[in-house]
């Protein structure tokens, strides 16, 4: 049972801009940094957000993470039909001493 | 080139063990943080267990006293030792690294293996 939770399923037409949500706690997201990852289908994930909002070099600008309190967001703009696939975030658990990860999203390409 | 590739899965019996590897390239696994992270078939990502690069580990609640991860130096090699294993154990387990110097997972798992698959059953 994940204590991060994310909506099950987020979707828009080529080029539109869709948002996807990451609810945790004062334990996780308020007092740590979020990192999110894309796995795209039959392949590892990838690393697409730390720190809460910075992009890893060779991920495009079209991503872009932010937060605020107990909540995340990852932004996609642009959208493609190559980004279809499933969104996770992560942050650190002060309370469980681990890493959690979100319930994940699947992004549909309309 | 930077790179992780695991190996070692397989079909094992409930109460069975295994040992999972993870072989690191262009990069040494005693420097950085280094984690195993599962997904059950249809599910989501998992954290399983990290190794600090000064030896001491940490895990989650559910495998705690039956899985222990280790590294061997010379060989530049991640290791999980599973024991005890349970049919909700089965899932594909990635070795993962974290680049972070301080705490944990501050940058993120910046490098990932293909992933092996364990499945327990009998």
């Amino acid at each position: 049972q994940s204590v991060l939770t994310q909506p099950p399923s987020a979707s828009g037409t080529p080029g539109q801009r869709v948002t996807i949500s990451c609810s945790g706690s004062s334990f996780n997201i308020e007092s740590n940094s979020v990192n999110w990852y894309q796995q795209l289908p039959g392949t590892a994930p990838k690393l697409l957000i730390y720190s809460s909002y910075k992009r890893p070099l060779g991920v495009p600008d079209r991503f872009s993470g932010s937060k605020s309190g107990t909540s995340a967001s990852l932004a996609i703009s642009g959208l493609q039909s190559g980004d279809e696939g499933d969104y996770y975030c992560a942050a650190w658990d002060d309370s469980l001493k681990g890493l959690v990860f979100g319930t994940g999203t699947k992004v549909t390409v309309l | 080139e930077v790179q992780l590739v695991e190996s070692g899965g397989g079909l094992v019996h409930p109460g069975g063990s295994l040992r999972l590897s993870c072989a690191a390239s262009g990069f040494s696994v005693t420097s950085h943080y280094m984690n195993w992270v599962r997904q059950a078939p249809g599910k989501g990502l998992e954290w399983v267990a990290l190794l600090y690069s000064d030896g001491r580990a940490l895990y989650v609640d559910s495998v705690k006293g039956r899985f222990t991860i280790s590294r061997h130096n010379s060989q530049n090699t991640l290791f999980l030792e599973m024991n005890s294993l349970r049919p909700e154990d089965t899932a594909v387990y990635y070795c993962a690294r974290d680049p972070t110097k301080g705490r944990p997972f501050y940058f993120g798992m910046d490098v990932w293996g293909q992933g092996t698959t364990v499945t327990v059953s009998s």
